[in-house]
């Protein structure tokens, strides 16, 4: 299966740690997405990559989260210092950058790495 | 502001039946409206998706209806079957090179009852 990975699945951290989380994409996709799913509620865009370079960054991503591509393959998801409130399942997705290309705008997702800070 | 509205929250419907999701939305640039299946513990998997210059897509027991005018867009799924118990998103992005997020509904449980 050459679909997107995750890991790890679970992470149960306590408040104050640190927590990465890492995204391999598929691998002919330029791009890849960072979403955080709460309970009942769809995807929220976090931030987005092309190749290495980090494009564009959510509100909801605050200056404790760092998202890094450092080969413009895979991806890490830094959380510092992590508060309850970011007890969530992770998101990544990736798809491919080019306009004409078909199925430009299908984004997959992974598997979801689920945070749960005691 | 919540930019694409779901309804209903969750749904039963018996096996056999058609489930009906319905979703509307406010940005008139959004021009790709995907929908997205995802099961307990799972990523959303994209299921179907059309682009607002037809007004219907059909993939097997799928069925995307859109209405441009009034910034409506349904899923129809057919002969509902128990395995088709999960939660539908909806979800929308606007044209162009810069833009490339989803924006999702809030979701809508099925459960299909055998």
């Amino acid at each position: 299966d050459t679909g997107v990975s995750q890991d790890p699945r679970h992470k149960i951290t306590k408040r104050g740690q640190n927590v990465t989380f890492r995204c391999d994409p598929i691998s002919e996709h330029n791009r890849l997405y960072w979403y955080r799913q709460t309970l009942g509620q769809g995807p929220e865009f976090l931030t987005y990559f092309q190749n290495e370079a980090q494009l564009e960054k959510s509100r909801l991503l605050s200056d404790r989260f760092s998202a890094e591509r450092p080969k413009g393959s895979f991806s890490t998801l830094e959380i510092q210092r992590t508060e309850q409130g970011d007890s969530a399942m992770y998101l990544c997705a990736s798809s491919l950058a080019w306009e004409g290309q078909t199925r430009y705008n299908e984004q997959f997702f992974g598997p979801g790495t689920r945070l749960t800070v005691l | 502001q919540q930019q694409v509205k779901q309804s209903p929250q969750s749904l039963i419907v018996q096996k056999g039946g058609i489930s009906i999701i319905n979703c509307a939305y406010e940005n008139t640039a959004f021009d790709y409206f995907p929908w997205y299946q995802q099961f307990p513990g799972k990523g959303p998997a994209l299921l179907i998706a059309i682009r607002p210059d037809v007004s219907e897509k059909k993939e097997g027991r799928f069925t995307i209806s859109f209405n441009k005018s009034a910034k409506q867009f349904s899923l129809h799924i057919m002969d509902s079957q128990p395995g088709d118990s999960a939660t539908y998103f909806c979800a929308a992005k606007a044209p162009g090179g810069s833009n490339y997020k989803l924006t999702f509904g809030k979701g809508t449980l099925l459960t299909v009852n055998p």
